[in-house]
């Protein structure tokens, strides 16, 4: 089966404080991508990595890191010192087989993240 | 600048009233896509065109069509809406080269509610 599952349903921490999203992914394909998307209060989709099966770099984009760990099939996600404008719903999405033939996205259920002033 | 857009943003209606919702993407994508969002469910897979005149059932089909008559553009149809279907929707669209995944590009979204 193909799934991506986001257990936090809702997340709420105080500005400044480090915040982890979880994402666990299931397929049995050995090449896939996996996403995070951020959909805040405004709702569009707003694109913000996307991580290929073979590279388990770790990655770092200013407050916002990624944990990629084949072993446990999950992707992390977390927010250092949180601001505000980080609350959003944050999904965690798959691409099995690179896209396969139908160029298929799986999305999780997203988790809300709520930043309190 | 490049887009995908999505007409209209919003629309109540009721019950049994078709309506379409437009999508139009401006970068030649071959890869076109329908997913509609719901609290605690993320967005499913509704409808997808890899081509002109060639289009796929998604994992949530029921109740809706599509038709991709040109490239650019992918309307969602629902002949006979109902309260089930009350939902955020999105379009996205990508360019297909070979077996590797194609960044999507998504629209605004649609808020549709069926009264």
């Amino acid at each position: 089966a193909q799934k991506v599952t986001q257990a936090q349903t809702e997340i709420s921490v105080v500005e400044k404080e480090d915040v982890t999203l979880d994402c666990v992914y299931e397929t049995r394909d050995t090449t896939y991508y996996l996403f995070w998307y951020k959909q805040p209060p405004s709702g569009e989709l707003v694109f913000l990595i996307r991580r290929n099966s073979f590279d388990e770099q770790n990655e770092i984009s200013g407050r916002y890191s990624w944990n990629f760990q084949k072993s446990t099939s999950s992707f992390n996600f977390t927010i250092t010192a949180s601001q505000v404008v980080d609350s959003a719903v944050y999904f965690c999405a798959l691409s099995p087989n690179y896209g396969g033939a139908t160029n298929k996205l799986i999305f999780g259920t997203g988790t809300l993240l709520a930043v309190q002033p | 600048e490049a887009q995908v857009t999505q007409n209209p943003r919003y629309l109540i209606t009721v019950t049994g009233k078709k309506l379409t919702v437009t999508c139009s993407q401006n970068m030649n994508h071959e890869y076109m896509s329908w997913y509609r969002q719901d609290p605690g469910l993320g967005l499913r897979q509704i409808y997808y065109s890899m081509n002109v005149e060639v289009t796929d059932k998604g994992d949530v089909p029921e109740g809706y069509k599509v038709s991709r008559k040109e490239k650019r553009n992918f309307p969602l149809i629902l002949e006979s809406p109902s309260p089930n279907q009350t939902s955020l929707y999105f379009c996205a669209s990508s360019r297909i080269r070979g077996q590797y995944y194609n960044e999507q590009f998504f629209g605004p979204g649609t808020r549709l509610t069926v009264l």
